[in-house]
């Protein structure tokens, strides 16, 4: 069965430094890969995906992250954090071979930048 | 344009109501998707439509979950009987994805919370 897992609850960084959340995944096959944030009493917003290719994808708001096949994990990364980055992020897969076209999400971290 | 809207927003129901919440999914998408989301946890998967064909409900907990999408755009949640366990945030989800092997992010609307007393 596929699974995400979001190992850190929360993490914790001051503003500038690069920030790293991490996921790993558990799936057949090569996986669908996504990046949400939500912010308090809000939905949950689209930071990137990926699907085939390129490992370092680009997103919304100067994140990225990495796809490590080997590893099995998809990080999220940023070089320089900013305050307002502070959020709770979800890492989500999907089973390209699964039927079903849901996405399975982690638990969450929490992102907390200092100024 | 407009993104996912949903209503109500917030929903207090006495333990054994029903009720129903809604969703008005971004025009011109195809799929749409329910989650559950419970305090501190990621959403979970409860059913997806395509068009107005509930093509997967493996996700919804118990026969009490009842969802549907007779004109293939807007959708109702219906949960009857009410539990304490069912308190919770009640997320939809819309995309344009038409098949299983495509893949388009889904776009999420702010969420009905829905506490059970």
């Amino acid at each position: 069965a596929q699974s995400v897992a979001q190992p850190e609850d929360q993490v914790n960084v001051a503003e500038g430094n690069p920030l790293t959340v991490k996921c790993t995944y558990s799936v057949s096959g090569n996986p669908y890969l996504f990046w949400y944030v939500q912010y308090p009493n809000r939905g949950l917003q689209f930071l990137l995906k990926y699907i085939t290719g390129d490992n370092l994808v680009k997103g919304s708001y100067g994140f990225e992250a990495e796809f490590n096949k080997s590893q099995t994990s998809f990080h999220l990364k940023k070089p320089s954090a900013l305050v307002s980055d502070s959020a709770l992020y979800f890492c989500a897969v999907r089973d390209p071979y699964s039927s079903a076209s849901k996405i399975i999400f982690g638990s969450g971290t929490r992102l907390s930048i200092r100024p | 344009g407009a993104g996912v809207s949903q209503s109500p927003r917030y929903k207090v129901a006495k333990r054994g109501q029903d009720v129903a919440l809604r969703c008005d999914p971004i025009s011109g998408h195809v799929s749409l998707f329910w989650y559950q989301q419970a305090l501190g946890q990621g959403p979970e998967f409860l059913t997806y439509f395509q068009n107005e064909a509930q093509l997967d409900k493996s996700g919804l907990p118990s026969d009490r979950f009842f969802a549907e999408r007779p004109e293939g755009s807007v959708s109702t949640l219906k949960i009857q009987r009410t539990q304490q366990e069912d308190s919770a945030v009640y997320l939809c989800a819309s995309s344009l994805a038409v098949s299983g092997d495509s893949y388009n992010e889904q776009f999420f609307g702010p969420g009905t919370r829905l506490t059970v007393l």
